[in-house]
């Protein structure tokens, strides 16, 4: 199995433009989550979805971050519009079900100028 | 609000040393505990995964313990290699919070020649 997979790996960005990040999950996992690490708050957790519906988005930090899951194979992070301080790394995860291992795939580094 | 703490944020210890790292957290009401490794500019690679039943978890040189009354686990490594240098995290997951993981800041070891 190719692991779970993001694009891009790495997006520079200015101010005010809409940024998209794709993941691909494992197959058969049907659990998604994506997270944003940054060194000053470092991992957290900003949605997560089951069976392609959303679960849980406190973690969203404001209206400006949108997530879809259309279908088993594919998810969406939006950023509109993106701001400097939205720089970090986003991670996509997967796991096979709610309290299973979370694989993580290898992050998209953003930045916003 | 779950915190998790890892002490110490970095480590380095000569190659063949064995140590142990560590993660506190303040809710014991948990689910599972996982820890994790990152290496520079990937992902996260689950180690480690204990559930709140169980006290101690071992994979090869790596041993997890955890005592959730006191919210403490600990990640013991043998024989350290310098191909252990890596950024370690210990995440927690509540009791029936779903899949919404609570990560510790880490600890950056290098294993020295």
């Amino acid at each position: 199995d190719a692991g779970v997979i993001q694009s891009p790996r790495h997006e520079v960005t200015e101010m005010g433009q809409e940024v998209t990040l794709r993941c691909k999950p494992i197959s058969g996992h049907n659990s998604l989550f994506w997270y944003r690490q940054t060194m000053m708050r470092g991992l957290e957790l900003l949605i997560y979805f089951n069976n392609n519906v959303p679960i849980d988005d406190s973690g969203m930090p404001e209206d400006r971050f949108s997530a879809k899951m259309p279908n088993a194979s594919f998810s969406t992070l939006k950023i509109q519009p993106s701001e400097p301080r939205d720089s970090a790394v986003y991670f996509c995860a997967s796991s096979f079900s709610s309290g299973e291992t979370q694989y993580f795939g290898p992050g998209t580094r953003l930045l916003v100028l | 609000k779950q915190e998790v703490t890892q002490i110490p944020a970095a480590l380095s210890v000569p190659e063949g040393e064995n140590l142990v790292l560590n993660c506190s957290f303040t809710d014991s009401a948990i689910y599972n505990l996982q820890w994790f490794r990152q290496d520079p500019g990937k992902g996260l690679t689950s180690l480690l995964l204990i559930q709140s039943s169980q006290r101690e978890q071992t994979s090869g040189r790596l041993n997890a313990s955890l005592d959730k009354s006191s919210g403490r686990s600990t990640l013991y490594i043998a024989a350290s290699q310098p191909g252990d240098s890596a950024t370690y995290l210990c995440a927690v997951r509540p009791m029936g919070g779903g899949n919404k993981l609570t990560f510790g800041t880490g600890t950056q070891l290098k294993v020295e020649l």
